[in-house]
């Protein structure tokens, strides 16, 4: 079974200063690891992903997230917040030994709100 | 490039009445999701469609909800006799399918909210 963990329901920030939104999961195998961003009324929009390779992943708008296997964790970080990244994030983990599940699993979110 | 389509953007029914939703995929998509956000929840995964193969029924609550994607592309849920714990957003998600499948990006279109009163 897979199962993805997101602590805060809310983080605040002030702009300008560093944000994170942890993420933590649990997968048998290794995991494939995806965050995603939703604004009010909107979809989910794809941020960022961690498949292999390096443990710091790059994506949209400067969002960044590390892998880190030893502590089963996917945390969302970016240096500095803006107003606009105030939002819904959601992370997601697939475990690659499960290869009769395609879908993902989610987390069930944490609210940014970033302060001018 | 147009995204994943749903439609209707809201819909609000009695309960007890059957609702279908539409999901438009991104063109060649071959694989197509369907999830289910309920108010304060994560996402839960309903079905799973990829090609021809029979989908992933595995995430259905019960047997009142049902999806049918025709000719590989169009998918519509259909949700009989509804109650008032579907209240939800319905999102469908595409991604290009195949053998890359277990990482590649899931594309999601921007939701039906419905509302069973």
């Amino acid at each position: 079974a897979q199962s993805v963990a997101q602590p805060e329901d809310q983080v605040n920030v002030a702009e300008g200063n560093p944000l994170t939104v942890k993420c933590t999961y649990s997968v048998s195998g290794n995991p494939y690891l995806f965050w995603y961003v939703q604004y009010p009324n909107r979809g989910l929009q794809f941020l960022l992903k961690y498949i292999t390779g390096d443990n710091l992943v790059k994506g949209s708008y400067g969002f960044e997230a590390e892998f880190n296997k030893s502590q089963t964790s996917f945390h969302l970080k970016k240096p500095s917040a803006l107003v606009s990244d105030s939002a819904l994030y959601f992370c997601a983990v697939r475990d690659m030994e499960d290869t009769g599940r395609r879908a993902l699993t989610f987390g069930s979110g944490t609210r940014l709100q970033v302060q001018p | 490039g147009a995204g994943v389509s749903q439609s209707p953007s809201n819909k609000v029914t009695e309960k007890g009445k059957d609702v279908e939703l539409r999901c438009d995929p991104i063109s060649g998509h071959t694989a197509l999701y369907w999830y289910r956000q309920s108010l304060g929840q994560g996402l839960e995964f309903l079905i799973y469609f990829q090609g021809n193969s029979a989908p992933d029924k595995s995430g259905l609550p019960s047997d009142r909800f049902s999806a049918e994607r025709t000719g590989g592309s169009v998918s519509t849920l259909t949700i009989q006799r509804t109650q008032q714990e579907d209240s939800a957003v319905y999102l469908c998600a595409s991604s290009l399918g195949g053998t890359s499948g277990f990482w590649e990006t899931q594309y999601f279109g921007p939701g039906t909210r419905l509302l069973v009163l």
